[in-house]
């Protein structure tokens, strides 16, 4: 079955520092790997998406992962971190028809 | 682009109350999901169906239920609502299973109920 880890339910960093959220994750079969963005009181919005091919992906609002197989790890990075990517995270996994989620990180950004 | 709205965003029932939770997307999506989000625990899949009349239980189904009359349109019923059912509740929708991009789910703002 398939299954995913986020490491760090919550991330504090100040502005301009690397964002670095965490996503481990297990598949028996070739996974497809999603991370959403959750801002206060919203509905999830995609980041960004690894189906097949290059296995760094860009997504929106300078966010970034790297699918490793050998580690089951997908990664969302962001160089500079703004005020505004405050929200809360969540990595997915494909599993069947519908994707299994984690259970979230909360990203705090200071100034 | 994909829209997926909710009926309500913020609502309050009494415990024992029928409850309904609408949702409707505008891209002609095979898929749609009912989700209840709490603090701490992620999102969990209530119910889904890939087709008109159509539907899967999820991982927590019990004390709902789902009703998809047209394609558009996916309703989630509460059938006596209970304290315990307090929480965000999410739709979101996808393409047809059969499409590379079926995983890609489209969420709708939410609805957060409050029962008491």
């Amino acid at each position: 079955a398939q299954s995913v880890t986020q490491l760090g339910s919550h991330v504090s960093v100040s502005e301009g520092a690397l964002v670095l959220l965490r996503c481990n994750y297990s598949s028996s079969v070739p996974p497809y790997l999603f991370w959403y963005v959750q801002y206060p009181n919203q509905g999830l919005q995609l980041l960004l998406k690894y189906t097949t091919g290059a296995t760094l992906v860009k997504g929106i609002n300078g966010f970034e992962a790297e699918f490793k197989k050998s580690e089951t790890s997908f990664h969302l990075t962001k160089p500079s971190a703004h005020m505004s990517d405050a929200a809360e995270y969540f990595c997915a996994v494909s599993g069947g028809t519908a994707l299994i989620f984690g259970k979230g990180t909360t990203l705090s950004v200071s100034s | 682009d994909v829209k997926v709205t909710q009926s309500s965003r913020y609502l309050v029932k009494r415990t024992g109350e029928k409850v309904f939770l609408e949702c409707v997307q505008d891209m002609d999506h095979e898929n749609m999901f009912w989700y209840r989000q709490d603090p701490g625990l992620g999102l969990r899949l209530i119910y889904f169906s890939y087709d008109v009349k159509m539907k899967e239980k999820g991982d927590i189904p019990e004390g709902y239920s789902v009703s998809r009359e047209k394609k558009e349109r996916f309703s989630l019923i509460l059938e006596s609502a209970s304290t315990n059912q307090t929480s965000m509740y999410l739709c979101a929708s996808s393409l047809s299973p059969w499409a590379e991009s079926s995983y890609e789910q489209y969420f709708g703002p939410g609805t957060r109920l409050t029962v008491t």
